[in-house]
């Protein structure tokens, strides 16, 4: 079964820096790749996604990178803001999964400090 | 947060009782799921629904049922409730979930189940 892993850790980055957070899985590629949100008390908000032929993708101060060699993704937010505080899911599908296809990480906590 | 609204938002009950949540949208999407999320294991799925009166086992389906009997409406049910249970449950939705399909989930924003 596919295993994703995100950094446990809390992730603290000074206010107006690049936070940076990992994702990365074993076994098969996946289709595409998911980045989600998710405040404290509330469900999970989709962010991006990016599929298994794109290197990256961006939106607004948030870029998405795809590494299909490594069996890696990067998630960065460019000028961190203090509101940019919460944990960040990663999410694959696997080729031909489906409606039950999606797996998610256990989530990243980053912390924008002022 | 589109149109999902999760009944209730808390619950406290007692081991062996049956526990019904339930999860009503606005959408109309085809796609319904019920996730568990716990520390140190993320976001689970327990069952979803690709239709009305379709519906199949996830990841983590043992000691739960599930039912969907219009679009709108999918309820989660505990038959009867352990403590393993305890969790915070999320129902999802998308519109669009097929073998090629990109379509994000949609969620709600839960239920914190506690069982005593």
């Amino acid at each position: 079964s596919q295993k994703i892993e995100q950094n446990s850790e809390a992730l603290n980055i000074q206010e107006g820096k690049t936070a940076t957070l990992t994702c990365n899985y074993t076994n098969y590629s996946p289709a595409y790749l998911q980045w989600y949100r998710q405040d404290p008390g509330r469900g999970p908000v989709f962010l991006l996604l990016i599929r298994e032929n794109e290197k990256e993708k961006r939106k607004e101060r948030l870029k998405v990178t795809f590494d299909t060699t490594l069996k890696q993704s990067l998630f960065h937010i460019t000028a961190s803001q203090p509101a940019d505080s919460a944990t960040y899911l990663c999410a694959l599908e696997i080729p031909g999964g489906g409606a039950d296809g999606l797996t998610f990480g256990k989530g990243t906590h980053l912390i924008i400090q002022p | 947060d589109a149109g999902i609204t999760q009944s209730p938002r808390h619950k406290v009950t007692e081991t062996g009782t049956p526990v019904t949540l339930r999860c009503h949208q606005t959408e109309n999407h085809r796609y319904m799921y019920w996730y568990r999320q716990d520390p140190g294991h993320g976001l689970r799925l327990i069952h979803y629904s690709y239709g009305v009166k379709d519906t199949d086992k996830g990841e983590v389906s043992d000691g739960y049922s599930v039912s969907r009997s219009k679009t709108e409406d999918f309820l989660l049910t505990l038959e009867s409730a352990t403590s393993s249970q305890t969790s915070v449950y999320f129902c999802a939705i998308s519109d669009d979930r097929g073998p090629i399909s990109n379509s994000p989930l949609h969620f709600g924003n839960g239920t914190r189940l506690t069982v005593t």
